[in-house]
């Protein structure tokens, strides 16, 4: 089974609105941490956000937010007020239990339009 | 802070030669370095973990003898693809965890080779 699963393959999204982009996870581990990493044309991973498993407060950074809902095991990245230079490829990973190494979902690309 | 480059930035080679890709922590020092691959519009799949001073730790699949890890210090790790062919042709992208780092939130990525086998 997908240990990670990111349904929107493609999404746009006019400058200034908000998007959300999804992701649902799957684990036994009640330790767990959540990570979204955006990844521009030039190929480097951008770090944007983390979430703990037993963070009791959603994630926030910035115009990013992590909206952690648990017991959907989903954990969607919401973009506010989105910038021409956020259109890139948005991926969601997971670490589980002590281990630091995330596995990774296939992406969702993002296009903002002016 | 928490800079991690690599180098080279893309690479062509002909089909067999080996080619050598260096991933640095500049003002870090890091125990773990990851290296991942990447093909066109898909995800990052991890190949291997190396540790510094000991031998690397491979993914399932992957093969060790091909993809030479060598992790000599707490700021290098490289890695060599060996007789490269053209199905090697993909995204390399290194991660280091800082030492004594305790976040999990404490790997940081390099900006990625790309390496294209004729």
């Amino acid at each position: 089974a997908q240990k990670i699963t990111q349904t929107q393959p493609g999404m746009f999204v006019q400058e200034k609105e908000a998007v959300t982009l999804d992701c649902t996870y799957d684990t036994s581990d009640q330790s767990y941490g959540l990570f979204w990493y955006k990844q521009p044309s030039s190929g480097e991973m951008i770090f944007l956000i983390y979430q703990g498993s037993y963070d009791e407060q959603n994630a926030t950074e910035g115009r990013y937010s992590l909206n952690f809902q648990k017991a959907r095991k989903s954990a969607n990245l919401v973009i506010s007020a989105s910038q021409l230079g956020d259109s890139a490829m948005y991926f969601c990973a997971m670490r589980e239990g002590r281990s630091y190494i995330p596995t990774f979902g296939r992406g969702t690309s993002l296009i903002v339009h002016p | 802070g928490a800079v991690v480059s690599q180098h080279p930035s893309w690479v062509i080679c002909k089909s067999g030669t080996s080619v050598k890709i260096e991933c640095r922590s500049l003002d870090f020092q890091a125990t773990t370095m990851f290296w991942y691959r990447q093909f066109p519009k898909q995800s990052l799949m991890l190949m291997a973990t190396s540790n510094e001073g000991s031998k690397a730790t491979y993914e399932q699949g992957v093969e060790k003898d091909k993809f030479l890890i060598n992790h000599a210090s707490l700021t290098l790790s490289t890695l060599t693809v060996t007789s490269a062919h053209p199905e090697d042709s993909s995204f390399y992208i290194c991660s280091a965890k800082r030492l004594g780092g305790s976040s999990y939130n404490e790997q940081f990525f390099g900006p990625g080779t790309r390496l294209t086998v004729l």
